[in-house]
């Protein structure tokens, strides 16, 4: 398996702009998780899915913040409209479970998203 | 929320010694994971201790668990410079994986 695979790896975009983030779990796995990463705030949890239903969403910031999760194999996280605030790392995460992250998770490499 | 606390925020020590990290958290789990992040990646998973068990070896990793005193600690013997990372501990608060803001580790040749 390849392993949780995000796309794009580096996004620059101007303040204002739509950015969508992309998430493939690994197959089989039935949970999925959106983390955001920064020096300051550290690993943050934003979203969390279990059998492609949002579980727990109390970590997206805001309204600005949306994330889907249409079938098991494909996530995404949109920001709309994106702020220099928003610049961090974004890492998807994966794992094979219950509700109860009781097992390992599998994270992608992330994406660092850089708005101007 | 930030679940787990590591400690201390950075170490750095000679390659070839031992090096411990600790993690302190606040409330009952099931269970507690260690994750090690090289600089620029992802996470990867080293470890998970389940509440009932309280020592639990992988390799040179040794990882023990104290639940009356919420607290954790990751022990990395014979160290190598390729465990220079960062060290984090994840417990399961609310159905979440929730990360500490992790032990910067360095290891000098």
């Amino acid at each position: 398996d390849a392993g949780v695979i995000q796309s794009p790896r580096h996004e620059v975009t101007e303040m204002g702009q739509e950015v969508t983030l992309r998430c493939k779990p690994i197959s089989g796995h039935n949970s999925l998780f959106w983390y955001r990463q920064t020096m300051m705030r550290g690993l943050e949890l934003l979203i969390y899915f279990n059998n492609n239903v949002p579980i727990d969403d109390s970590g997206m910031p805001e309204d600005r913040f949306s994330a889907k999760m249409p079938n098991a194999s494909f996530s995404t996280l949109k920001i709309q409209p994106s702020e220099p605030r928003d610049s961090a790392v974004y890492f998807c995460a994966s794992s094979l479970g219950s509700a109860l992250p009781n097992t390992e998770a599998f994270f992608g490499q992330g994406t660092r998203l850089t708005v101007v | 929320s930030q679940q787990g606390e590591e400690d201390p925020q950075a170490l750095s020590i000679q390659e070839g010694e031992n090096a411990t990290m600790n993690c302190s958290y606040k409330t009952s789990i099931n269970n507690l994971q260690w994750y090690r992040q090289n600089s620029g990646r992802g996470l990867v998973h080293l470890i998970l201790i389940r509440s009932n068990e309280r020592e639990k070896h992988s390799g040179r990793l040794r990882v023990t668990l104290d639940t009356s005193k919420k607290s954790s600690s990751l022990l990395i013997t014979a160290s190598r410079a390729a465990d220079t990372a960062s060290y984090f501990c994840a417990t399961d608060e609310a159905q979440k994986l929730v990360f500490g803001q992790g032990t910067r580790l360095t290891i000098n040749p």
